[in-house]
């Protein structure tokens, strides 16, 4: 059974820093390419981040680019979003997403996310 | 910029009936088109991929269907645990960016 399981959400104020991590399992990890996705309260899916295979390729949504550093650990498993100068538009539940293949394809799995609070 | 729309944005029908929700995209994304669904307090569930092609354990009710820019998710006789949040995104060419639409709330007429 594939499970991706989000941690490291908090409430942190405007201009903070947070790094979130996604720890997979259920599947052969290095294989997939992973993204994260947020959802703003009662808003909709805005994707943010894709991270290929090796983690060679790297491309960001505008929304983010500058601020937000994806990665992963193959070895661990582990997915990772590090996230700076945060705003309060950042405010949302960030879930991790794994491809149905190595390259850009649709969004197959999900975690259940982690909440980020921006406030001060 | 790409842009995906969805209509409408709430659409109201009784269980047991069939419900036809839209998606246009703003330029040809060929057929990478998924569509999710979304109930409160959950993640979403990859109901088509590719347009057209269910997802594992989805049920065939659920129909996807367009190629360029034109898409349509079919969920026939509607059951009580299909009311939820259905959006579509593309995922078309290189960069990797993902879009998705705005969403249709399908609700209990």
């Amino acid at each position: 059974e594939v499970q991706l399981v989000e941690s490291g959400g908090d409430l942190v104020q405007p201009g903070g820093s947070l790094r979130l991590s996604c720890e997979a399992a259920g599947f052969s990890f290095n294989v997939y390419s992973m993204n994260w996705v947020r959802q703003a309260p009662g808003k909709g899916l805005e994707w943010i981040a894709y991270i290929s295979t090796s983690g060679t390729a790297i491309f960001y949504a505008d929304s983010v680019k500058g601020r937000f550093t994806i990665s992963r650990d193959n070895a661990k498993t582990s997915l990772y979003l590090q996230m700076t100068s945060l705003r309060d538009e950042d405010t949302a539940m960030y879930y991790c997403a794994r491809a149905r293949g190595s390259g850009h394809y649709a969004l197959q799995d999900w975690g259940q996310g982690t909440p980020v609070t921006i406030s001060s | 910029e790409m842009v995906m729309t969805q209509s409408p944005a709430t659409l109201s029908v009784s269980p047991g009936e069939r419900a036809t929700l839209s998606c246009r995209a703003s330029q040809s994304v060929s057929s990478h088109v998924a569509w999710y669904q979304q109930k409160p307090g959950q993640a979403p569930r990859l109901l088509i991929f590719d347009a057209s092609t269910r997802a594992t354990g989805i049920s065939p009710r659920f129909s996807g269907s367009g190629s360029g820019t034109e898409f349509t998710l079919t969920i026939s006789s509607l059951q009580s645990e299909d009311f939820a949040v259905y959006y579509c995104q593309q995922y078309h060419g290189w960069p990797p960016v993902y879009t998705f639409g705005q969403g249709t709330k399908l609700e209990i007429k």
